[in-house]
């Protein structure tokens, strides 16, 4: 079965900064790959997939993700993290076989100003 | 466009009581519906996904329940609620898993 990984429970940067949110999985083949954000009290939001093509996908609010099968992750990066980017990102992942997505257990940032 | 509504957004129930969270999704026909929870600090729990109606798959064996009487409806209910039911539930529709899935506001549920 699917698994998503995500090491860091918990990021602090500074308004400005580079962020980059590390999001491993494991599967035998290429899994369609998603990158959510929520903010406090609310839904999840897309801020951007990946399933086939370039590896580097762009998203919404200046977001990027990279695929790299040799290590099986897709790491969220943006290059200068604004205070309202403050919120909890989930990454998921989800096979051709399956009606569902299989969400890691999140990662909360934190920006100072 | 296609939108998801889902409510009520609080609720404050007592131990023992029932539960009826109802999820609706406009602008499409025979979505995939998947209800979630997410308990304080944690991640993102599958608890019941529906390709159809009247076709429930259950992740987690609990104290819930769940039914699809219409093509665009998706109800969580519970018979008798429990303290560890707490917690934030959140509705979401998908046309293809590959597309992602689009999440309603969620319900805020406390058992007291």
């Amino acid at each position: 079965a699917q698994s998503v990984t995500q090491p860091d429970i918990h990021i602090t940067v500074s308004e400005g900064a580079s962020l980059e949110l590390r999001c491993n999985y494991s599967y035998g083949a290429t899994p369609y790959l998603f990158w959510y954000v929520q903010s406090p009290g609310q839904g999840l939001q897309l801020l951007l997939k990946y399933f086939s093509g370039d590896t580097l996908v762009q998203g919404i609010k200046g977001f990027e993700a990279e695929f790299k099968r040799s290590q099986s992750s897709f790491n969220l990066r943006k290059p200068s993290v604004h205070w309202s980017d403050a919120a909890e990102y989930f990454c998921a992942v989800a096979t051709g076989t399956a009606s569902k997505l299989t969400f890691g257990t999140g990662t909360r940032l934190q920006v100072t100003l | 466009s296609q939108t998801i509504h889902q409510w009520p957004a609080t609720l404050v129930q007592p131990v023992g009581s029932p539960l009826s969270l109802e999820c609706t999704v406009e602008g499409t026909s025979n979505p995939n519906l998947y209800w979630y929870r997410q308990a304080a600090g944690r991640g993102l729990q599958l608890l019941f996904y529906s390709v159809g109606i009247g076709q429930i798959s259950s992740e987690v064996p609990q104290n819930l329940s769940a039914s699809r009487p219409q093509d665009r409806q998706f109800i969580l209910s519970s018979k008798k609620l429990l303290l560890s039911d707490s917690g934030f539930y959140l509705c979401a529709w998908s046309e293809r898993v590959d597309y992602g899935y689009t999440f309603g506001s969620g319900t805020r549920l406390t058992v007291v």
